[in-house]
């Protein structure tokens, strides 16, 4: 059973980067084998989808966010992690990290999670 | 692209929920909805538009027409109130709140 989980501070400040990590348990071979993502949720409640990656296929991103967000992928830790460059308080949300369905990944934009982590609160205030 | 969904939908146990999402991008590419309720993770009810994931409910069921697509809950119960998000192509939906009545 996979479950995956966010980890990183709760507190950034306006202009500067937000970092998290989520951390996939449960085979090791997990985080080659499917892809991996984020999503945001803002306080109002609208949900967000920020990125995507694939140890085979790379990154898939946003238009609207692609321009601050750099997502990598750590095999060697099970681990997967999102920055996002210059942040305001309109970036204040709950960040979900997640496994892309399966069995829509290669066939479709690789944003619909089957597994979701659950989630942390990245407030942006000096 | 854009998905619109209304903002809420209200029903009686045992009634029949219908929530749309309407935008071109459903035209183009799946649709999947998800389920949240308060203070927890959305969850996958259905993916390619009309698949179940394992463990949600034959009761949940989803359609396509054109660029609507729709989430039908059948015999509505209590447990079935939250919000309902509909997604694709990268995009997501206001929302629908459901209330059982």
């Amino acid at each position: 059973q996979v479950q995956v989980q966010e980890s990183g501070p709760g507190l950034v400040k306006p202009s500067e980067t937000l970092s998290l990590i989520c951390t996939v348990f449960g085979d090791s071979m997990f985080t080659k084998k499917h892809t991996w993502g984020w999503v945001r949720q803002s306080p109002g409640g609208g949900l967000e989808w920020i990125g995507s990656i694939s140890y085979a296929r790379g990154t898939f991103d946003n238009p609207s966010l692609k321009s601050r967000v750099t997502m990598s992928l750590d095999t060697s830790n099970n681990q997967f992690s999102l920055k996002l460059r210059s942040v305001t308080a309109a970036d204040t949300a709950v960040y979900y990290c997640g496994r892309v369905e399966p069995a829509v990944e290669t066939i479709d934009t690789p944003s619909a999670f089957d597994i979701w982590g659950p989630g942390t609160m990245v407030t942006v205030s000096s | 692209y854009e998905l619109t969904q209304p903002p809420s939908v209200s029903v009686s146990p045992g009634q029949t929920a219908r929530i749309t999402c309407s935008g071109d991008a459903v035209a183009r590419q799946y649709s999947y909805w998800f389920q949240q309720k308060p203070g927890q993770a959305p969850l996958l009810v259905i993916y390619k538009g009309t698949e179940r994931p394992s463990g949600i409910p034959e009761r949940l069921s989803g359609s396509t027409s054109g660029t609507t697509a729709t989430l039908t809950i059948s015999e509505v119960q209590a447990e079935d109130e939250g919000d309902y998000y509909c997604h694709s192509a990268g995009m997501f939906g206001g929302g629908t709140r459901l209330s059982v009545l």
